[in-house]
């Protein structure tokens, strides 16, 4: 299967401050990746789609400018958390949609996720 | 909006029994995913239905999407422990750039 890797796997930070998490394919080319919030025991809430080159799209109630979105090449993106609050700790998981090739047919719509980020804030 | 309702939310299993869990959609779908969730991990694909009616099997495991293409089932045979965690089920919209929508997932604990 195709690879994610994100980092990092684990962050803790104080109340106010910013904090980034990247999101990386490794072994294959994706324009798209989505990012993902999960609560303990509960479903994946998407947040917004990362489209590399352009804007990200939000979901609604995502505050585009507390969570901010970079796709700056077709294997990354990163999601910046800013002016983080203890509200905002949580499971941020993302995923990439590759782009069709051979190893990936068309008809081929899957997403593979990253291991997730755990962020607690202070 | 496009909903994805997963039934049920809890699944106590005894090892090598069988069980079921369904996944509804409140709109058409072009296409039904289902992922895994180990305690602590992030979800793995397991696999996409496209076509009203199919049926695929990875070993113990039965899916199938309905003829409506609304809705969907995933059938554990014979469980195993190993069959410990979360499972979601994901839909996208009959639009081409529909979201890929999850269920609530079903999370399945294994009795030895």
């Amino acid at each position: 299967g195709a690879v994610v890797s994100q980092h990092p796997s684990r962050v803790i930070c104080k109340s106010g401050t910013s904090v980034k998490i990247e999101c990386r394919s490794l072994d294959f080319q994706a324009t798209t990746m989505f990012w993902y919030r999960q609560f303990p025991k509960k479903s994946l809430m998407l947040m917004a789609t990362s489209n590399e080159g352009s804007k990200a799209t939000y979901e609604q109630g995502v505050e585009k400018d507390k969570f901010l979105i970079n796709h700056a090449s077709l294997t990354l993106s990163t999601l910046t958390v800013t002016s983080a609050h203890p509200e905002d700790s949580s499971f941020y998981i993302c995923s990439a949609r590759a782009i069709p090739s051979g190893r990936f047919p068309p008809s081929t719509d899957t997403q593979y996720f990253g291991p997730g980020t755990r962020l607690t804030v202070l | 909006g496009q909903q994805v309702m997963q039934i049920p939310q809890y699944q106590h299993v005894q090892e090598g029994e069988d069980f079921t869990t369904y996944c509804n959609s409140s709109t058409t779908l072009s296409n039904i995913q289902w992922y895994k969730q180990r305690p602590g991990g992030h979800p793995v694909f397991l696999i996409q239905l496209v076509k009203s009616g199919e049926v695929k099997k990875q070993k113990r495991l039965t899916f199938q999407f309905g003829e409506a293409k609304k809705n969907s089932s995933l059938h554990i045979t014979a469980t195993q422990t190993t069959d410990v965690g979360t499972y979601f089920c994901a839909g996208r919209g009959a639009d081409s750039w529909g979201k890929l929508q999850f269920g609530a997932g079903t999370q399945v604990v294994v009795t030895p």
